[in-house]
Parts: structure tokens; C-alpha cells; sequence
């Protein structure tokens, strides 16, 4: 069974329009969260990582993720996307019940058209 | 150097050839993960070097893959026999492992294309 899914594979928005992308993981007890953005040709960056705290974390470039510890939840949300948020973005836990390995979901892939 | 330096960038290989990935992390870094990303697919886990401990190597796919940590720096990733389902991006990660500071940083991967 996959530990941390994300449920919407591709996703397709005009600009202005507002964004959510989901993020379930599996695991129990403490856990680290993470999303990350992959722009096309380039290489894996952090957005925002959630490690304690205020649930509601702040990113770059306007991206913020609500952490809901009882749904097992982390998604990512943008009120209002433009075409240079273009790229896969992954969801990734770091999990002390999975040895302290990354384990990232599926991706999903943000097309915004212009 | 700043980042997580990996080579080659990309490699040609004939099916049936070994091939040696190279990852250069973070100095000071003392946690090493191998990610391969298929065509398509997302980030697959292969392997997780942690100090000194034994490396976590469930991810890896078979008996044809492994992997090497030399005095908890240089990372090489071997493929013996290559295959052509073997053709992916080889990302690799580093991260100063301390209670509530993971930052992880990745190369910007190894582009395996076997033929």
C-alpha cells in the first residue's frame, strides 16, 4: 500500500484560478511533511516543510500547506495561480515510524494556462 | 561546494553494461538517499544511508543494484547488467539529520538512458 498518496495525478487551471492539491500519508506518531516543486528541466525544490507548530505553514512564491493531524492530511494550497507554477509538485513524509526515510507520493502535475 | 553535486548529468549505456552513478552530498551531511524517477512516475525510493548505521536498502528494485557510502561522504550508486527498464532520472538527496531541521537537498540527478 502506497504511505502517502496524492490523489489528483494532473491538473489543469486557467490563471487567477485557486489551487489545492491533496496529500494523505499512512503513518502514525510524528512525522515531518513536506512539499516540493519540480519546474520543467530542473531540479527538485522545496516549497514549505511543516515540523511543528502553527498547522497552517507558510511557503515561497505564495504556497501555503494545512497540516490536519486527524485526517492525516497536508495539502498544498495557492489562492491564485499564474502560468510560471507550471510543474509536478510532490508530497513527501519523513516519519520516525518508517525508519526516518522520505517518502514521496505520486506527484501531480500543475498545468496553468495562460 | 554549496549543493548535492551528482555525475555524470547523463549517461549512454548498452544493455547488459554496469554503470556507476556518483553523488557528492552536502559536507557535514550525514544522511544520503538514492531516488530513481521514471518517465511518468513519481520518486521512487531506493536506498537511505544514515552516519554510521546500516544502510536501509529496501527500495532497492534487485540484486543488480547497490549502493556505497565511503566514510559517510561520496555516495556511488552501481547497476550491474543494465536494462532497459532501467532508463530513469537518478536523483540523489542529503540532509543534516537533527531533531526538527530536515533539510533535504538534491542533485539535480543522473539521466540513465539504456539502449
Amino acid at each position: 500500500a502506497q504511505s502517502v498518496s496524492q490523489h489528483n495525478h494532473h491538473v489543469i487551471l486557467s490563471e487567477a484560478a485557486s489551487l489545492e492539491l491533496g496529500c494523505n500519508y499512512s503513518y502514525g506518531g510524528t512525522v515531518n511533511l513536506f512539499w516540493y516543486v519540480q519546474y520543467p528541466g530542473q531540479h527538485l525544490q522545496l516549497l514549505l516543510k511543516y515540523f511543528s507548530g502553527d498547522p497552517l505553514v507558510k511557503g515561497i512564491k505564495g504556497f501555503e500547506a494545512e497540516f490536519i493531524k486527524s485526517k492525516f492530511s497536508f495539502n498544498l494550497r495557492k489562492p491564485s495561480v499564474q502560468w510560471s507554477d507550471t510543474a509536478e509538485y510532490f508530497c513527501a513524509v519523513n516519519a520516525k515510524a518508517a525508519g526516518n526515510k522520505l517518502t514521496f507520493g505520486g506527484g501531480t502535475r500543475v498545468l496553468v494556462k495562460p | 561546494g554549496a549543493g548535492v553535486s551528482q555525475s555524470p548529468s547523463n549517461k549512454v549505456t548498452e544493455k547488459g553494461k554496469d554503470v556507476e552513478l556518483r553523488c557528492d552530498p552536502i559536507s557535514g551531511h550525514t544522511a544520503l538517499y538514492w531516488y530513481r524517477q521514471s518517465l511518468g512516475q513519481g520518486l521512487e525510493f531506493l536506498i537511505y544511508f544514515q552516519g554510521n548505521s546500516a544502510p536501509d536498502k529496501s527500495g532497492l528494485p534487485s540484486d543488480r543494484f547497490s549502493a556505497e557510502r565511503t566514510g559517510g561522504s561520496v555516495s556511488t550508486l552501481t547497476i550491474q547488467r543494465t536494462q532497459q527498464e532501467d532508463s530513469a532520472v537518478y536523483l540523489c538527496a542529503s540532509s543534516l539529520v537533527r531533531y526538527n531541521d530536515y533539510g533535504y537537498t538534491f542533485g539535480s540527478g543522473t539521466r540513465l538512458t539504456v539502449v
